[in-house]
């Protein structure tokens, strides 16, 4: 059974760049059939989709956050990794990583459960 | 920026039936948009229920059902029991591997 586990700091430093890795275990990020992603959660704005990677290393973004946002792929560790530089406090945020389908069903259907990180001096 | 709507609480008693719904602040959700719908519960990963409109996602129960509603996709929880009462939150495919989240709907079960 497919699983997610998110790692990485959980207290960041206004300005300075969250960097968070979701390992990923009983299966393989090389698959042609998914995308690997990020989604956040805040109080305040809900949830919001950060960006996906293919195994090959292509990358979607949030348009929000697209100058900001990095995401990366590791297939010899099979992880990938989230960088988000020049944050805030509005970054505070649950962050999860998750699996998503690709065609013919465009959906996540994998989920880690998410680890806090708060932006605070 | 597309904006998803979804009503942000709704009550529904126990063995009643609710529809929750997803929007576009601009346009009409269509099955190309692949709607999905997932729910989160405090402390758990969340968890997909219908992905593809209407199929359900492995093991969940058959109360849950999607739909196309007009112009909105639809969630409706037949039979409602007490272990239903959640944040459901709908998911719709942008294309080019790009998502936009609904805001959620916090589902009260009294």
């Amino acid at each position: 059974q497919l699983q997610l586990q998110e790692s990485g700091p959980g207290l960041v430093k206004p300005s300075e760049t969250l960097s968070l890795t979701c390992s990923v275990s009983g299966g393989s990020i090389s698959s042609s059939s998914y995308y690997w992603g990020w989604i956040r959660q805040t109080p305040g704005k809900g949830l919001e989709w950060i960006g996906t990677i293919y195994y090959s290393g292509s990358t979607n973004y949030n348009p929000s956050l697209k100058s900001r946002v990095t995401i990366s792929v590791d297939t010899s560790k099979n992880q990938f990794s989230l960088k988000l530089s020049s944050v805030t406090a509005a970054d505070t945020a649950v962050y999860c990583c998750a699996r998503s389908l690709r065609y013919p069903n465009y959906y996540m259907d994998v989920w880690g459960k998410g680890t806090t990180v708060t932006v605070s001096s | 920026q597309t904006v998803v709507t979804q009503e942000p609480s709704f009550s529904v008693s126990p063995g009643g039936t609710v529809t929750l719904t997803c929007g576009l602040s601009s346009g009409s959700v269509s099955t190309s948009y692949y709607p999905s719908w997932f729910h989160q519960t405090p402390g758990q990963a969340p968890r997909t229920l219908i992905y593809s409109t209407n199929t359900r996602s492995s093991g969940v129960p058959d109360r849950f059902s999607g739909s196309i509603l007009g112009n909105k996709a639809a969630l409706t929880i037949t039979g409602a029991q007490a272990d239903d009462e959640s944040d459901y939150y709908c998911v719709l495919y942008m294309g080019s591997g790009t998502w936009v989240f609904g805001g959620g709907t916090k589902l009260t079960v009294l």
